[in-house]
């Protein structure tokens, strides 16, 4: 079992709806990430937290709001959504959040959401 | 920015056989180097990974090496079994910064291993 854990597994929305995607840790971590990832692909990088504070942004359309409550959750709230946003949505943490390279990033399970 | 090279896209073997994947990176800054394995309706587990201060590491089956002067690094696993049947990503990590340890990964190899 991931020490990560994504909630929910599985979402269909409408491209009117308004949801949210909640990732935990209780490893003591202090980075944490959300990702993209499309079938046959690898995961694309979209926002990382570092010290509960948003570090990284990858450019990723407003539709797609990150929050992170405090150290050891991570959501990410979901409005307006378009077809093509329909993918694999993982979360990963790592131990430290101050941009060291060798601090491995552990992966949940994800968020298969479909957007119809 | 760092480009993660991977090959083969696709590999098939014998149950007992080994299996090679091979990597490769261009910004000699990379120090981190971890292999992911995704099975189908999971995510990515990290299996191994390897630092840029060392040539090997082996954890039981499997292996990895790294070339620092080529700037490639390869998996290797041995006496393959067909619950080794998954989706095998590697990345790597330049450290520090703006980069925050980002991971960079390479467009993953679909193993196959037939009992």
């Amino acid at each position: 079992d991931t020490e990560v854990t994504q909630t929910p597994k599985h979402l269909v929305m409408g491209m009117t709806n308004k949801k949210s995607l909640k990732c935990e840790q209780h490893m003591g971590h202090r980075a944490m990430y959300w990702y993209k990832q499309k079938a046959k692909k690898p995961p694309e990088l979209m926002f990382v937290y570092s010290y509960e504070k948003l570090s990284i942004n990858e450019s990723v359309p407003s539709r797609f709001s990150p929050e992170c409550p405090n150290s050891s959750l991570l959501n990410l709230h979901l409005h307006a959504l378009q077809p093509e946003d329909s993918a694999l949505y993982l979360c990963a943490s790592s131990q430290d959040g101050g941009g060291q390279a060798d601090q491995p990033q552990h992966f949940g399970d994800g968020t298969r959401l479909s957007i119809l | 920015g760092e480009n993660v090279e991977q090959h083969p896209s696709t590999l098939s073997v014998q149950e007992g056989d080994s299996a090679v994947i091979k990597c490769t990176y261009s910004d000699s800054a990379s120090n981190y180097f971890p292999w992911y394995k995704q099975e189908l309706g999971k995510g990515p587990q990290l299996i191994i990974d390897i630092r840029s201060n060392v040539g090997e590491k082996k954890d039981q089956r499997i292996a990895v090496t790294l070339n620092k002067t080529a700037k490639h690094f390869s998996l290797h696993i041995t006496e393959t079994q067909p619950e080794d049947s998954a989706v095998y990503f590697c990345a790597a990590s330049i450290g520090g910064g703006s980069t925050l340890g980002r991971l960079y990964f390479g467009r993953g190899t679909q193993l196959t291993v037939w009992p």
